[in-house]
This record gives structure tokens, C-alpha cells and sequence, in this order.
């Protein structure tokens, strides 16, 4: 089975310029989070996609950041314009939650990541 | 508030000691889940265990053990005989019905095996 795809692996930008990621879930899995991870912490939830609707976007930087989910598949995270302390690996991940039932279902499983630097 | 509390920021051990690593939790939800991933250099997040809030039995898998105490709201996380290639940061997390399982993560325990 197929683990949960993330493009591109590294990413150097300005600040001021865009940059987009993009997320391919695992195969049937209805929920999709992206995460912040800033060096030396923990991942932070930005935002939670259930099929294509937005279950969580509280913790999203709404001026700078957007994240769409179209046909409830693979998704985009979107910044911009960028500034110096969004630099950090940003995490995709997928569940079965929302769709098939049990406990498993909540299990997140994290694409590779995506490293930003932005200078 | 931090839901999630690693208070060991690093640990250093030599190979073949016994390691815990503590992890503290806050929720007030009845449903929820913990966690450990484990993060290596290389960067990706290795899940580990998962334990939901009407489990608190104990688990042993190989060298690795968790201990879930609801009284206490721990739940951490010992190996055994540890060896160099456990060197990494390793993560607690928290899952709650009311936040949707999103996963709240602590800020990580890094752990360095040294020969």
C-alpha cells in the first residue's frame, strides 16, 4: 500500500515569494491534516480536511496561509507571501477517520515532509 | 495551554542502559488516544503506540514498554537495553474526540545513545 506522497521535499525561497506543497493521502482515507513542525518542536496542526470540507482551521494564518482539499483526494497547503519565521518541515497526514469505522481508523499515518527555508 | 508535556528536553545515555521517557497530558475529554512517534534524523515520524482513554494496560513490545496511568494523566515510555540506533527525538501526543483526533503533539524528548 502506498504511504501518503508529499511534493516537493525541499523548497528555498525569498521571503515575499509564494510557495505551494502539495499532499497525496493514502488511498480511501478520508481525513487530511497538515502540520508545522518549526525546528526543535513538535508538529502543529494548521488545518484538518474531512472529504473536502474543513473540520479545523483555527491555528491557520489565514492572511498568509490557504489549503484547499477539491474532490475530497490530494491537497494543496499555499503561502503567501512568505516570511522568515514560516520556515519549517511541513507534515501531511491522512486517516481513515470519517469513513471506515473502528478504532484504527484514527491512526495517522505522515507523509515524508516538506522542508522550507525561507531567507 | 500546552496539552502536552515532555519535560526532558534531552537525554544522553550509554548503550545497554534502560531509559524512561515521561510524558504528562491535560484533557478534559472522556474519548481520547496517546501517542508516541519517534522522529530520526532523517526526519520522518515513525508511529510507535497508540492507547485509548478505556485501556490503561500496560505494553511491551520488544524493548520497548509504556506505562498509562490516568490517575497520574502519564503516559511514558521506557526502553530497555537501549541501543544507538534508538538515538532520536521522540514525540507524545495527544488525540481528543472534541478537537476532531487532530494530533497534539509535545514539544519532544531528544535521546542520544552514545557506545
Amino acid at each position: 500500500e502506498a504511504g501518503v506522497a508529499q511534493s516537493p521535499r525541499y523548497k528555498i525561497i525569498e521571503k515575499r515569494q509564494s510557495v505551494a506543497f502539495w499532499c497525496n493521502p493514502i488511498s480511501g482515507h478520508a481525513t487530511l491534516y497538515w502540520y508545522q513542525q518549526i525546528l526543535g518542536q513538535g508538529p502543529k496542526l494548521l488545518i484538518q480536511f474531512q472529504n473536502n470540507g474543513v473540520v479545523d482551521d483555527s491555528q491557520l494564518p489565514k492572511d498568509r496561509f490557504s489549503a484547499e482539499r477539491l474532490k475530497g483526494v490530494d491537497s494543496t497547503l499555499k503561502i503567501q507571501p512568505a516570511k522568515l519565521e514560516d520556515s519549517a518541515v511541513y507534515l501531511c497526514a491522512s486517516s481513515a477517520a470519517g469513513g471506515v469505522s473502528g478504532l484504527s481508523s484514527y491512526e495517522q499515518y505522515f507523509g515524508p515532509g516538506t522542508r522550507l527555508t525561507v531567507t | 495551554a500546552q496539552k502536552v508535556t515532555q519535560a526532558q528536553t534531552e537525554i544522553s545515555v550509554v548503550e545497554k542502559e534502560d531509559v524512561t521517557l515521561d510524558c504528562v497530558y491535560e484533557t478534559r475529554d472522556t474519548t481520547y488516544y496517546l501517542f508516541w512517534y519517534k522522529q530520526p534524523p532523517s526526519g520522518e515520524l515513525v508511529f510507535l503506540i497508540r492507547r485509548n482513554s478505556f485501556d490503561e494496560q500496560n505494553e511491551i513490545s520488544g524493548r520497548y514498554s509504556w506505562n498509562f496511568q490516568k490517575s497520574t494523566s502519564s503516559f511514558n515510555f521506557t526502553i530497555t537495553a537501549s541501543q544507538v540506533v534508538d538515538s532520536a527525538v521522540y514525540f507524545c501526543a495527544l488525540s481528543e474526540r472534541n478537537s476532531g483526533y487532530a494530533l497534539n503533539f509535545g514539544k519532544g524528548t531528544s535521546l542520544l545513545v552514545t557506545p
